[in-house]
């Protein structure tokens, strides 16, 4: 089952913050987040494992919320390079993405 | 490590006309999969395989073939190109789950661009 993620789109000015969630009607052992830049390929940001670890490589932070089945990626003090599509991703044989949020930093 | 890469990088077909999308991984990886991304959305699986010899359909099979006979190859054959099959198509790999799912990612390779005139 695909994981639904919210907003569709965010625009922000530099130095704003933002939240992107990803929720699942299903129980969840981790969720994974991906940043895709225009012509790219996803790109790892993170997984998120329950019980609270993290694995991730870029200093962006993430919550895993066990009882609401969602999970949800923190961006503080965006800069330009943020900007891009984020997906989530469940695990399964294949991680089952959901549709993606765009997210335009602007100067 | 090259990681996971994929041949050609841009393909422009006619209806009909077959062709073979090459992927391939250096990190000893038991799964891969193949996933297509229509414009401004999201990932879809095609096709996906546990280990050489062993596919497996996805979420849109549908005029598509793979085969795996050794761990570093997985290709994907479009047999009859039609436009709707114009996308990007991604390859991507993951080590065996040595526990529970979901703690070792999948990485992708660079994509193929097709367009089917």
């Amino acid at each position: 089952q695909q994981p639904v993620q919210s907003p569709q789109a965010v625009i922000l000015r530099e130095g704003e913050d933002a939240v992107i969630n990803c929720s699942s009607s299903k129980a969840l052992y981790s969720v994974h987040w991906y940043r895709q830049k225009h012509g790219e390929a996803p790109v790892f940001l993170m997984i998120l494992l329950k019980g609270g670890e993290q694995k991730g490589h870029e200093k962006i932070s993430a919550s895993f919320n066990e009882k609401k089945q969602q999970s949800s990626l923190y961006l503080t003090a965006s800069q330009l390079s943020y900007s891009g599509t984020y997906f989530c991703g469940t695990e399964g044989y294949a991680l089952n993405f959901g549709k993606g949020t765009s997210l335009l930093v602007t100067p | 490590n090259a990681g996971v890469t994929q041949t050609p990088k841009f393909r422009i077909l006619k209806i009909g006309q077959s062709m073979t999308l090459q992927c391939a991984q250096d990190m000893n990886h038991n799964y891969m999969y193949w996933y297509r991304q229509d414009p401004g959305m999201g990932l879809k699986l095609i096709y996906y395989s546990v280990g050489a010899g062993i596919t497996d359909k996805g979420e849109v099979p549908n005029g598509y073939n793979v085969s795996r006979s050794t761990t570093e190859d997985f290709p994907l054959r479009l047999e009859l190109a039609a436009p709707s099959q114009t996308s990007v198509y991604f390859c991507a790999s993951r080590p065996s789950p040595s526990g529970r799912w979901g703690t070792d990612t999948q990485y992708f390779g660079p994509g193929t661009r097709l367009t089917v005139l």
